[in-house]
């Protein structure tokens, strides 16, 4: 079964300071995954995929299949970036199932 | 503009009145779902639609429905709703699977 498990429920920072989002995840397959956020009164919007290798905000993500982890980093944080943010996956086979994580609040004070 | 719409944005209703809250997206998208936000559980996914008729259940279909007679619209429907699914409901487009999902903006739904 699929399963994502973001273990902090809040993170709050202060500007400037690195922030690490954690997310765990089990899956026998190869997985896809993702991060989405989703801002004060906005709708969730995807930050970034393991795929696309990209680094979207200043974020990054690297997907670490032996401790299947996909850690979402940035190293100076701004207070823009408080939002509740996502972890999830999708299996690949062939049919659109997501999971997603109960989701990491971030808080980034000034 | 390319979006997934939700109606309504919020709504309160009592125990067993039947309702309905709409989807549609106009990026010609196959694949379209609905999912629920709660406290301390993320968002979890209800149903979800491969393609026009074709719809399969997430991991909590209980106490909905869903169809999808047209590839843009993606109604999902509480015959009989009681205060557990009192929740914010996001409904989600991708044009296949494993692609980026595009949100609605949610509805809030009460049920008391």
């Amino acid at each position: 079964a699929q399963r994502v498990t973001q273990p902090e429920k809040l993170l709050s920072v202060f500007k400037g300071a690195p922030v690490e989002l954690k997310c765990n995840y089990s899956y026998s397959g190869s997985p896809e995954l993702f991060w989405y956020v989703q801002y004060s009164r906005q709708r969730l919007q995807l930050l970034l995929r393991h795929i696309s290798r990209e680094s979207i905000k200043g974020f990054t993500a690297d997907l670490n299949k032996g401790e299947t982890s996909f850690h979402l980093k940035k190293p100076f944080a701004q207070e823009e970036d408080s939002a509740m943010y996502y972890c999830a996956l999708s299996g690949n086979t062939g049919f659109q199932k997501l999971v997603f994580g109960t989701g990491t609040r971030l808080l980034v004070s000034p | 503009e390319a979006q997934v719409t939700q109606n309504p944005r919020y709504l309160i209703t009592v125990t067993g009145k039947k309702l309905t809250v709409t989807c549609s997206q106009n990026m010609n998208h196959e694949y379209m779902s609905w999912y629920r936000q709660d406290p301390g559980l993320g968002l979890r996914q209800i149903y979800y639609s491969m393609n026009v008729e074709v719809t399969d259940k997430g991991d909590v279909p209980e106490g909905y429905k869903v169809s999808r007679k047209e590839k843009r619209n993606f109604p999902l429907i509480l015959e009989s709703p009681s205060p557990n699914q009192t929740s914010l409901y996001f409904c989600a487009s991708s044009r296949h699977d494993t692609d980026t999902q595009y949100f609605g903006p949610g509805t809030r739904l009460t049920v008391l």
